[in-house]
């Protein structure tokens, strides 16, 4: 069975510093890994996803997140967090084999920036 | 184009009865999946249709149903409600339904059972 887990309820931060947003998985075969973002009362939106190649993927938003296959991580990060990123965000994996093909989320890590 | 559409936006129901809930995906897409999301978790993954089959199923009773039309709009029907129910229910879809695709989901359906 494939998992996510998201470790932290909540990240806070000042406005203008950098973010990061952590992210551990476990799947059996080659992982596909996405970021998504909640705002409140809102579904969730896309924002950056790890397929194959790079480690690091670039995304929406000036977001970013590193892929990390020995410590299966894949932390999201912004090197200048703006108030306007307060939302929840969710890591989720699927898996071309072995695994299912179908998304597995996190349970959520709500993001403050702080002006 | 109009992104992932579904309705109602709100809903409030009592134990015993049931629900209907509807799902436009975007134009073009083929693939629609339902979650269930309650307060404070991530979206639970409940059903996925392609081609109006179904593809996948998660780990949900039976008094929860769905179906895709031949237009790709999509259905989830609960019976039975129960308090447990109580939840934002998501629609998302894709273009084919692979693993690799990123989904595009709706505003969600808030359920409340009471």
């Amino acid at each position: 069975a494939q998992s996510v887990a998201q470790p932290e309820d909540q990240v806070n931060v000042a406005e203008g510093n950098p973010l990061t947003v952590k992210c551990t998985y476990s799947v059996s075969g080659n992982p596909y890994l996405f970021w998504y973002v909640q705002y409140p009362n809102r579904g969730l939106q896309f924002l950056l996803k790890y397929i194959t190649g790079d480690n690091l993927v670039k995304g929406s938003y000036g977001f970013e997140a590193e892929f990390n296959k020995s410590q299966t991580s894949f932390h999201l990060k912004k090197p200048s967090a703006l108030v306007s990123d307060s939302a929840l965000y969710f890591c989720a994996v699927s898996a071309s084999s072995g695994g299912s093909y179908i998304p597995t989320f996190g349970r959520g890590t709500s993001l403050i920036v702080h002006p | 184009d109009a992104g992932v559409t579904q309705s109602p936006t709100h809903l409030i129901k009592t134990r015993g009865q049931h629900v209907t809930l509807r799902c436009s995906p975007i134009s073009g897409h083929k693939s629609v999946s339902w979650y269930q999301q309650v307060l404070g978790q991530g979206p639970q993954f409940i059903f996925q249709y392609y081609e109006k089959e179904e593809r996948g199923r998660g780990n949900f009773p039976d008094r929860f149903s769905a179906r895709q039309f031949p237009n790709y709009s999509s259905e989830l029907n609960v019976n039975a409600l129960l308090l447990g129910d109580s939840a934002l229910y998501l629609c998302a879809s894709s273009s084919q339904g692979r693993e690799s695709e990123k989904l595009f989901f709706g505003s969600g359906t808030q359920l409340s059972v009471l």
